[in-house]
């Protein structure tokens, strides 16, 4: 099955910094790479999502990037805001798409 | 409000015992995907069901078993039941097999006592 890790585990920054949180994948024949954000007490939520022949998306503050030789995609946070603090989750699909695998997950926290 | 319908919210109950958790997926959903999130833990895949057939299993327990209706609500039973098993479950729908964006039921809390 599909080996997913994320890193870093926890992450703490100063409100308006950046966070970057990296997930690696195995599956080479993985195909879609999205990222949801989980606040505490909530559901997961999808934020943003990427296909395999695009390199780059960017909604708003956020943007994802994909290395597919490298096999590993990154969640881009800019000028970060408390509201950002949750637990971020990616969850690469691989090539049979019907088991979705989810990282162990990032606990960013954003301080004023 | 995601459409996705996750009933109870809540259930406390005794090792031993047996519960069932429900999940009606979005309008139009075809897939259901259940998982389960222990303390502090991440989310780990349990079954998918696609237009009432099973499609991917993943660390489920044998004690614990799923099925998709006509209807294409889910249901999870979960058997013999153990401290460990104490966790929030939640099922999410998507449109097709080969899924991609998931929506999230508000999930269950089981508490096993």
């Amino acid at each position: 099955g599909e080996n997913v890790e994320q890193h870093p585990s926890t992450l703490s920054v100063q409100e308006g910094d950046s966070a970057v949180i990296k997930c690696t994948y195995s599956d080479s024949a993985s195909n879609y790479f999205p990222w949801y954000k989980q606040e505490l007490g909530k559901r997961p939520q999808l934020i943003i999502d990427i296909r395999s022949n695009v390199g780059e998306k960017k909604d708003q503050r956020i943007a994802v990037t994909l290395n597919k030789t490298a096999k590993h995609f990154s969640l881009h946070i800019t000028e970060t805001q408390p509201e950002d603090s949750a637990v971020y989750f990616c969850a690469p699909r691989g090539g049979g798409g019907n088991k979705l695998t989810f990282g162990t997950g990032t606990q960013l926290k954003v301080e004023l | 409000d995601s459409g996705v319908t996750q009933t109870p919210k809540h259930l406390i109950t005794a090792t031993g015992q047996r519960v069932t958790l429900r999940c009606s997926p979005r309008s139009g959903d075809l897939s259901v995907y259940w998982y389960q999130q222990s303390l502090d833990q991440g989310l780990q895949f349990l079954i998918h069901y696609y237009n009432g057939e099973e499609r991917a299993k993943g660390n489920i327990l044998e004690r614990f078993s799923a099925q998709q209706f006509p209807d294409l609500h889910s249901e999870l039973n979960l058997s013999s039941l153990e401290l460990g098993d104490s966790a929030l479950y939640f099922c999410a729908s998507s449109v097709a097999q080969a899924s991609e964006k998931l929506f999230f039921g508000s999930g269950t809390q089981l508490s096993v006592l």
